[in-house]
């Protein structure tokens, strides 16, 4: 099956600096790469997603970028806010298998 | 907007209990999910159904069972709940493999 691995498990920024979280996949059919934000005490939810036909996807502060011959695909963040303070999540999935994901990214930025 | 929930948002048993954790949404999703997220580990999948009746033993299923008699609804039970069953549960649902929709989490505690 599919295996999700994403580092750093940790990262801590100064407020402006960027944020780059990277995850790579096993299975080369994977196909669709989605981010989820988890702020403390509330309930991921999805900040980007990407989709194995694109190379690179941008929304204001956030992008995404894939690359698919390495197998990795990364999420990153300019500008950094203390809003941005949060877990992150990487997935991967393909077709109708069930999503596998990332173990989880803690990012604390200080003001 | 889609809307999951979650029918406690804490919960506290005991040893041997028999616990029911319930979830519903309102957006015709035909996959619904049960994840477990413990510090460093990430989203662990419990059970996954795709249709009325019909489930799939995720990563972890061992002290665990789920119903699903409804499309909107989908149970989590804990037949005899034991303490390394302490822990966030989250569900979420989706249509195809996409982007997932949680609901906002129950954290049990069981004593």
């Amino acid at each position: 099956g599919e295996n999700v691995e994403q580092h750093p498990s940790t990262l801590s920024v100064q407020e402006g600096d960027s944020a780059v979280i990277k995850c790579t996949y096993s299975d080369s059919a994977s196909n669709y790469f989605p981010w989820y934000k988890q702020e403390l005490g509330k309930r991921p939810q999805l900040i980007i997603d990407i989709r194995s036909n694109v190379g690179e996807k941008k929304d204001q502060r956030i992008a995404v970028t894939l690359n698919k011959t390495a197998k990795h695909f990364s999420l990153h963040i300019t500008e950094t806010q203390p809003e941005d303070s949060a877990v992150y999540f990487c997935a991967a999935s393909r077709g109708s298998y069930i999503p596998t994901f990332g173990r989880g990214t803690s990012l604390i930025v200080h003001p | 907007d889609v809307k999951v929930t979650q029918s406690s948002r804490y919960l506290v048993k005991r040893t041997g209990e028999k616990v029911f954790l319930e979830c519903v949404q309102d957006m015709d999703h035909e996959n619904m999910f049960w994840y477990r997220q413990d510090p460093g580990l990430g989203l662990r999948l419990i059970y996954f159904s795709y249709d009325v009746k019909m489930k799939e033993k995720g990563d972890i299923p061992e002290g665990y069972s789920v119903s699903r008699e409804k499309k909107e609804r989908f149970s989590l039970i804990l037949e005899s709940a034991s303490t390394n069953q302490t822990s966030m549960y989250l569900c979420a649902s989706s249509h195809g493999m996409n982007t997932q929709y949680f609901g906002p989490g129950t954290r049990l505690t069981v004593l």
